[in-house]
């Protein structure tokens, strides 16, 4: 599965759209990005996925570059319960059966 | 469906003690993972069940670490001679019997080895 890079923290003030961005300069054409989230003490969290098409759902959109060397996770309207740990992570199938391969996520810190 | 269940929450032990978890993934979720989180650092994969079977098993999960998934419904992972640096938050997620894209997570087991 491709490395990714993610900066390690970022702030956002609430009510406004936080914008997490994600390298992975070495995907594959077969490599998916996903994005989870692990707020506090809980377990992660499931947001969003794709291949080479912007994605949106109820909790995020994942905009992906045109050479899908990058993405952008966005949470459009942020709340103080957008305070997580951010895992963007490149996998090789849109199965279940593979491991999910995490690495040290963006910490988003939510501001009233 | 009330969601992956994890058994201790909690478990503080001595050096050289065993430990079992316990985990409950969602019900007909044939897929079944368990992962370690040490602090400030994402999820391992530690290993990886298909029903009764465990099908791969990372270079993490040393020969003091067992898992088991009797019957393909609940899994126990066990922890033997527990070293300091086994405390760790491990982390249970399952996933349904179709090909699917996400993984659910339980809330996890904190093991602290003093």
């Amino acid at each position: 599965d491709a490395k990714t890079t993610q900066p390690p923290s970022m702030d956002c003030a609430e009510g406004r759209a936080a914008n997490l961005p994600c390298n992975h300069s070495t995907i594959s054409g077969n490599e998916y990005v996903y994005w989870y989230r692990q707020i506090h003490s809980q377990g992660p969290q499931y947001i969003i996925h794709g291949l080479k098409n912007n994605e949106t759902n109820e909790m995020a959109s994942l905009i992906i570059t045109e050479d899908r060397k990058s993405s952008t996770l966005i949470l459009p309207h942020a709340t103080l319960r957008d305070t997580a740990v951010y895992y963007c992570i490149v996998r090789v199938t849109d199965t279940g059966r593979r491991a999910l391969t995490f690495g040290s996520g963006t910490r988003l810190q939510v501001q009233p | 469906d009330t969601g992956v269940s994890q058994d201790p929450r909690h478990k503080i032990t001595k050096r050289g003690q065993n430990v079992t978890f316990r985990c409950d993934p969602i019900s007909e979720h044939n897929r079944l993972y368990w992962y370690r989180q040490t602090l400030g650092q994402g999820p391992e994969f530690l290993t990886y069940f298909q029903n009764e079977a465990q099908l791969e098993k990372s270079r993490l999960l040393s020969d003091r670490f067992s898992a088991e998934r009797p019957k393909g419904s609940f899994s126990t992972l066990e922890i033997q001679r527990t070293e300091q640096g086994d405390s760790a938050m491990y982390l249970c997620a399952s996933s349904p019997r179709q090909d699917f894209y996400e993984q659910y997570f339980g809330p996890g087991t904190r093991l602290t080895v003093t």
